[in-house]
Formats: structure tokens, sequence, C-alpha cells
């Protein structure tokens, strides 16, 4: 069965304080692995796609990385701003597009 | 920037009775989905629309589900009978090709 496990379900840092968050997936033949942010009581705002191990994709203080098994985002020097959940979602083979998403890590960053 | 935008916000609704949730896809965007995500769950997967026909739905989606693209910027999603267990926030989202973009979601309440 597809499954996406994000880790850890929380997170607090110190402004400028850099971090990763982590995704790691089961899916026979991965199409796309995606990050999205969602901030409470609105949509996943779309932030990256990744197709291949190997591939890196950057947005201002955001970094996210794939490997066979996981991917990771890295936040450099994060601001308050930055406080969210971040939701990571694979699309599974054939003929879907549906998106499995994990359950989220909820990131907060204090002044 | 386009958007996808949904209506309503927020709709408070009888148990049994029927609701109708719309959305405006972006524009020159031809695949459409619904997802839900009952408070503090997953981002889960309804059905998908392409070419004026479901091209996916899980098993969530029973026959209490339908959706609808009445015209060339609608897309609905109606539920006959609402049960206690459909509440949830319900997110719209639309492609053009493998990123998916999200509305802000109408917060559905059964009482």
């Amino acid at each position: 069965e597809d499954q996406v496990t994000q880790s850890p379900e929380a997170l607090r840092l110190q402004e400028g304080e850099s971090s990763s968050l982590n995704c790691s997936y089961t899916v026979s033949g991965l199409r796309g692995l995606f990050w999205y942010r969602q901030d409470p009581g609105k949509g996943p705002e779309f932030l990256f796609t990744l197709y291949s191990a190997g591939e890196e994709k950057e947005k201002e203080r955001l970094k996210a990385t794939l490997t066979k098994k996981e991917s990771f985002l890295h936040i450099t020097a994060p601001k308050p701003e930055d406080s969210a959940t971040y939701l990571c979602a694979v699309q599974a083979p054939r003929n879907t597009d549906k998106l499995i998403f994990g359950t989220g890590t909820r990131l907060q960053v204090f002044p | 920037e386009p958007e996808v935008t949904q209506t309503p916000s927020h709709q408070v609704t009888q148990m049994g009775q029927e609701v109708i949730l719309r959305c405006v896809p972006i524009s020159n965007h031809l695949y459409f989905y619904w997802y839900r995500q009952i408070l503090g769950q997953k981002v889960e997967f309804l059905v998908s629309f392409y070419n004026n026909e479901i091209s996916e739905k899980s098993e969530i989606f029973d026959d209490q589900f339908s959706v609808e693209r009445p015209d060339g910027s609608n897309f609905t999603l109606k539920i006959r009978s609402t049960k206690l267990e459909d509440s949830a926030m319900y997110f719209c989202a639309s492609s053009e090709n493998a990123e998916q973009f999200f509305g802000p979601g109408t917060r559905l309440t059964v009482l």
C-alpha cells in the first residue's frame, strides 16, 4: 500500500535556526513528490515538485531534495512567517493523478 | 495570479440534508479534483474529473456523492444526504500538468 510518513509531527525553531523536515514514502514507481504549505483554515499552497532521486528545488529559504526513499525540506534561517504546516504528497504510478498526503509537520518559528 | 476559488467558505447543515459545494478552477486547467480533510487528519482524495467525466474516485466517494461541471467555469460537489461524519474541510483543486493547485476550502459542519 502506498504510504507517506512525515517527521517530526511538530517542530519549534528560534528565528534563524535552520532545520530539516522529513518525508518518507513507499510507492511502487514514484511519479512525483510534492511539497505544500498549509496555513490554519486554508488550502494547501503548492511549493515544489520533485520527480527523480538527486533532484533539488529551491525557493527563498526553502530547499527540497529527493532520494529513492525520502524527501527533505530544508529551512535555512527561518522567519516567523515561515510558521505553517508543511505537507508532503506523492503521486502514485499508473493511470492515477491522485495525491497521497502525509499528516504534515507543524512548524512554529519564534522571534 | 490565477487561483482556485470556492464557495461558500463555511456551510452548516442538518444531517440528511443535501449540500452543494462550488468551485471555480483556474481557467486553462483541464483536470479537477475534490479532496477533504477531517479536523486533525490527512488530506484525503475523493474524486478526479477530466473531459466531463469522473476519471477516478476513492472508497469515500460513494453513491451519496456526485460531481458536475455545469458550465465552462464551475465544478461542483454534491452530497445528497449528509451524515455527521461528512463534517470536514472540502478542497477543490485543478491542474494543467502534474502540479495541483488548491482552493481555500469549504468548511462543512453537519449537525
